[in-house]
């Protein structure tokens, strides 16, 4: 079956950087575009990042714009969040998710997500 | 990149109906059919309810439907069940090729 996995939150001090990994398994990775999404404590869903199934195309939410990246490897079936410049605003849990087709159709698969805390 | 506007609370009794709405604009909700409805319960991850406005995914329960009027679209629950409480979310797609998610509703099933 589908399942997407997050790897790679943790603690880490503001201004540092961190990457997060999602493992792809069960689907043709390398066709469908995919999404990281994050939720704050107490907070809602905030959409952070989208890349294309060939990866040309990215577009990213304007509160990320400018200090994370999101890439992907179709050879290893992972997509990545490299994250910079981390504010505590940053705090989240971060779920990737697999889109319906390359990037405009939505989200349907969701990992269970990876925790992120700034904090100094 | 403001937040869709949903309320952010509903409530209804076992066997009753309740609807969600989720406003945005003519860049948002009302200019593209790709509108989502998610359920979540804390600590897992979201489930897709509803893809393209009104469309169910396999192996969802048709008492969940969706619809749009103008730049304001609906879930509609019916048949409420104690195991449909949890948050409720809409995304749509932007003119900006991004991605906007609503506030977020709490279903509370009495």
């Amino acid at each position: 079956q589908v399942q997407l996995v997050e790897s790679g939150g943790g603690v880490v001090q503001p201004g540092r950087a961190l990457r997060l990994s999602c493992a792809a398994s069960g689907f043709t990775f390398s066709s469908f575009g995919m999404h990281w999404v994050r939720q704050a404590p107490g907070k809602g869903l905030e959409w952070v990042a989208v890349i294309s199934y060939h990866g040309s195309n990215k577009y990213y939410a304007d509160s990320v714009k400018g200090r994370f990246t999101i890439s992907r490897d179709n050879s290893k079936n992972t997509l990545y969040l490299q994250m910079n410049s981390l504010r505590a605003e940053d705090t989240a849990v971060y779920h990737c998710a697999k889109d319906l087709d390359d990037f405009t159709y939505g989200m349907d698969v969701w990992g269970q997500g990876t925790t992120v805390t700034v904090s100094s | 990149q403001s937040a869709l506007t949903q309320p952010a609370s509903v409530s209804g009794s076992p066997g009753q109906s309740i609807t969600i709405s989720c406003t945005g604009t003519n860049s948002d909700v009302g200019g593209y059919n790709y509108v989502s409805w998610f359920q979540h319960h804390p600590g897992k991850a979201p489930k897709l309810m509803i893809y393209e406005v009104s469309f169910r995914p396999s192996g969802v329960s048709n008492r969940f439907s969706g619809s749009r009027s103008g730049n304001t679209a609906s879930l509609t629950i019916s048949g409420l069940q104690a195991q449909d409480e949890a948050d409720y979310y809409c995304s749509s797609y932007t003119s900006s090729s991004t991605w906007v998610f609503g506030g977020g509703t709490k279903l509370n099933v009495l």
